[in-house]
């Protein structure tokens, strides 16, 4: 099987631009969620999706959305760019075998954000 | 609450010494605890995992450890070797409404084993 895929891998914008992020999941992975990564704050929660729905969601601004399609792909969009989001955004994919979220999380390699 | 702590934040062993780390969780509601390890320029992937049901659970030289009285579970790594250089995260599952919940990671132990 295919692993979990993002795109692009390597983003740069300014300050003020939006952005949208891709991440592909492990065909038959019905949950994807999303992380920020940055050597202050570490890895931090974004948001998780399963089945075109937004179950959870972490202490991030407005700024940052996301959808999931119904072939279970995600994309993430952060409007209004600011240097600090500035980060590696990873997205993982897992079974949610009933509905949870207790099966293995598999990562995709990123997509690193540069904000000038 | 999301506290997650995770201890210590570096560690430095010779190479065929034991490390431990241990995490320390405020959710008394959580029943899946996890750890990743990341490697320089890499993405996280799981190493051991464990559920609520068990204390201890051991994978060759990985070893998680349990104790849900005193929320904080432990990764031992037994007889280090280079290659287990990496920074390593718990993350245990916060319960939200229903049957979901997210992953709050630790904030990462970079571990060293010196040839």
């Amino acid at each position: 099987k295919a692993g979990v895929t993002q795109t692009p891998r390597y983003l740069i914008k300014t300050r003020g631009q939006q952005v949208t992020l891709s991440c592909s999941p492990i065909s038959g992975h019905r949950s994807v969620s999303w992380y920020q990564q940055t050597p202050g704050q570490g890895l931090q929660f974004l948001f998780e999706y399963f089945s075109e729905t937004q179950r959870n969601k972490g202490n991030f601004p407005g700024r940052f959305s996301g959808r999931q399609f119904s072939n279970s792909r995600s994309e993430m969009n952060v409007s209004t760019l600011e240097l600090g989001d500035s980060a590696l955004y990873l997205c993982a994919s897992s079974l949610a075998r009933g509905r949870a979220l207790t099966d293995e999380q598999f990562f995709g390699p990123g997509t690193r954000l540069t904000v000038l | 609450g999301e506290n997650v702590e995770q201890h210590p934040s570096t560690l430095s062993v010779q190479e065929g010494d034991s490390a431990v780390i241990k995490c320390t969780y405020s959710d008394s509601a959580s029943n899946y605890f996890p750890w990743y390890k990341q490697e320089l320029g890499k993405r996280p992937q799981l190493i051991i995992d464990i559920r609520s049901n068990v204390g201890e659970k051991k994978d060759q030289r990985i070893a998680v450890t349990l104790n849900k009285t005193a929320k904080h579970f432990s990764l031992h790594i037994t007889e280090t070797q280079p290659e287990d250089s990496a920074v390593y995260f718990c993350a245990p599952l916060l319960h939200g409404s229903g049957n979901t919940g997210k992953l709050i990671f630790g904030q990462g132990t970079t571990l060293q084993v010196k040839p």
